[in-house]
């Protein structure tokens, strides 16, 4: 196990067509997040999950996300309906406990045409 | 609402002079801030926290919550040391907020 891992690395979807990209976390770690970034953006929270349990959702999440974890270990995230303003670089990380660092993987860069 | 502002985007020093790279924060409580690096074609990974009080490749970071600041800071920088810095702050609700990234480019 080297780290976070995340695939695809690209995407590129035309507008209206779903998504779903996978991350499979640090095998011990019980906490894993997801975060977008934009072009001149520090990364922004998505959501994260305490083994199978989604426990926060930021307001950028809307309706057309969603994200899983059913087994406590990888996890999903889905974009419905595809927008150009989707596009971003969609990344994972993953944590041992709350407190501990955050290790991130190399990310899924999606273009929505 | 928690915020992390960097104010500057892009940082250019020679090589063999000081860096300091700014972050100020806003937020009520007890923060935990940290600086994440990312260098060309890698993932984003910890350079320090402030709980650690660590001197990593040879940067040292001082919470001042006086003044809301975690300034990044090296005596030295190297060429080597060029490439996109985040501060971030964890506000105890296990999410990270990000400043926009300074680039820090260091030239011969």
């Amino acid at each position: 196990d080297t780290g976070v891992s995340q695939d695809p690395r690209h995407k590129i979807t035309k507008r209206g067509q779903n998504v779903t990209f996978r991350c499979d976390p640090i095998s011990e770690h019980n906490r894993l997040y997801w975060y977008r970034q934009t072009l001149g953006q520090g990364p922004e929270f998505l959501t994260y999950f305490q083994n199978e349990a989604q426990l926060e959702k930021s307001r950028l999440l809307s309706d057309r996300f969603s994200a899983e974890r059913p087994k406590g270990s990888f996890s999903t995230l889905e974009i419905q309906r595809t927008e150009q303003g989707d596009s971003a670089m969609y990344l994972c990380a993953s944590s041992l406990t709350v407190i501990d660092t955050q290790y991130f993987g190399p990310g899924t860069r999606l273009t929505v045409l | 609402a928690q915020r992390v502002t960097q104010p500057e985007k892009l940082l250019s020093v020679f090589k063999g002079a000081p860096v300091e790279l700014k972050c100020n924060y806003s937020y009520s409580g007890s923060p935990e801030l940290f600086w994440y690096v990312q260098y060309s074609r890698q993932r984003l990974q910890l350079l320090l926290r402030h709980i650690s009080r660590e001197s990593i490749k040879g940067f040292t970071a001082d919470l001042n919550k006086g003044e809301t600041s975690f300034h990044l800071k090296k005596p030295f920088a190297q060429e080597e040391d060029s490439a996109m810095y985040y501060c971030a702050l964890h506000s105890g609700y296990s999410t990270l907020t990000f400043g926009k990234g300074t680039m820090l480019l260091v030239s011969p």
